[in-house]
């Protein structure tokens, strides 16, 4: 069964710190992967889209890795601010279809 | 301002009831998606339409429907409501029959309490 995985589920980190979200997904055969941030009561807005052959992508102070070979991806977050609190959903694309398949997100409040 | 328009923003029904959700696509693109956010749920995947045509099916309940309109506006129909209906439902739309290539853009949504 296609699914994508998130974790931690919540996080909680100070202003100005780092932090790091992981995503395992066994989408299959797969075509892309995504990194969504999805504000409270809003839709998600695309963060960085990466295909096969691409293991690192940033956006700014956001910075998402693919390891294809373990199904596994992450996004890290430099330098956090407040705006930065928002659910971030990875968001895998599933080749044959192009099917997109959805995690459930990291929930990340960064505090003051 | 994503340039995907949901009306309402806000839907408060009683079970039984039937609703009509709509989504105008952002300008220029022909395809829109339909798709539902329960509490703590990742989204979930109903319905797409293509340019009018209906071009790939979900988890989208029978009692539940929808079309795209000759102007790419699209409807999504909710009939015989539960309260486990009651989720965040997303619009999103993309230039062509996939976002694959240019990427998917979605509305502010409509959350839909059934009570």
């Amino acid at each position: 069964k296609n699914q994508v995985e998130q974790s931690p589920q919540s996080l909680i980190i100070l202003e100005g710190k780092n932090c790091t979200l992981q995503c395992n997904y066994t989408v299959s055969p797969f075509s892309n992967l995504r990194w969504y941030k999805q504000d409270t009561g809003r839709g998600p807005v695309s963060l960085t889209i990466m295909t096969f052959s691409e293991n690192t992508k940033s956006n700014g102070r956001y910075t998402a890795t693919l390891d294809a070979d373990t199904k596994q991806s992450s996004l890290h977050i430099t330098a956090s601010q407040l705006s930065d609190s928002a659910s971030y959903i990875c968001v895998v694309s599933e080749g044959s279809k192009q099917k997109l398949v959805f995690g459930t997100g990291t929930r990340l409040l960064v505090s003051p | 301002d994503s340039g995907v328009t949901q009306t309402p923003k806000h839907l408060i029904t009683a079970t039984g009831q039937r609703v009509t959700l709509r989504c105008s696509p952002r300008s220029g693109d022909l395809s829109v998606y339909w798709y539902q956010q329960s509490l703590d749920q990742g989204l979930q995947f109903l319905i797409q339409y293509y340019n009018g045509e209906e071009r790939a099916k979900g988890n989208i309940l029978e009692r539940f429907s929808a079309q795209q309109f000759p102007d790419l506006h699209s409807e999504l129909n909710l009939s015989s409501l539960e309260l486990g209906d009651s989720a965040l439902y997303f619009c999103a739309s993309s230039v062509e029959g996939t976002g694959d290539n240019y990427g998917y853009t979605f509305g502010s949504g409509t959350r839909l309490t059934v009570v």
